[in-house]
């Protein structure tokens, strides 16, 4: 997963309490996703951002937000996590001459209990 | 009705059969046609890549994308056990859109 960073790698929340996901990317592309991943749902877009300072909602925003600090920087945020939170959490960075560079992080594994 | 379908599998196959992927879309504004290749507890990384319709090989793997029927296919030829993975096809519209996911479909290649 060349040039896209995920922190942290796992972790364990309680119902109610808040959290963000970071991801960087070095690879000066302008669009950022994030997706979460379920068993038998495959990725589900949460919400994703076309250049810094622009952030659009994906298909299961509810419960989520996001800033694109900077053009490397695009952050998750949980304000109050819920159970139905938990999941395995990517995010990804598009670019390149004809958006053929797309690389995802190794992922965030998120226990909400 | 999701925006691309994909039967989630699983698929089991011998070693050296050919492996037919496939998965419908339904949005005619999809320009940019991808495949990703996801092994367990990893994230998925980029396979194939295809603009508009027609064919794209390498290696062994070729990637058809038939806009007139939206639908798009991963062949995989002589496939091997490191082939087993979860396949998950996208689409895109190009510029500043979203990139939208198949639920992806489970091979494993068995010796």
């Amino acid at each position: 997963n060349a040039g896209v960073t995920q922190t942290p790698k796992f972790q364990v929340l309680k119902t109610g309490q808040s959290m963000t996901l970071q991801c960087a990317q070095d690879m000066n592309h302008n669009s950022m996703y994030w997706y979460r991943q379920d068993p038998g749902m495959g990725l589900r877009l949460i919400y994703y951002s076309a250049s810094e300072g622009t952030t659009d909602k994906g298909e299961v925003p509810n419960g989520y937000n996001v800033s694109r600090l900077n053009k490397r920087e695009f952050s998750l945020r949980l304000e109050s996590a819920a159970p139905s939170q938990t999941s395995v959490y990517f995010c990804a960075s598009l670019g390149g001459l004809n958006y053929n560079e797309q690389f995802f992080g190794p992922g965030t594994r998120l226990t909400v209990l | 009705q999701k925006e691309v379908e994909q039967d989630p599998g699983p698929l089991s196959v011998p070693e050296g059969a050919i492996v037919s992927l496939n998965c419908t879309y339904s949005n005619s504004a999809f320009q940019y046609f991808m495949w990703y290749r996801q092994y367990s507890r990893k994230g998925p990384e980029l396979l194939m890549y295809t603009y508009s319709s027609g064919n794209k090989e390498d290696g062994r793997f070729t990637a058809q994308v038939d806009k007139s029927s939206k639908y798009i296919s991963l062949f995989i030829r002589d496939s091997q056990p490191s082939d087993s993975a979860t396949y998950l096809c996208a689409a895109f519209t190009g510029g500043g859109n979203k990139l939208t996911f198949g639920t992806g479909t489970q091979l494993k290649v068995e010796l």
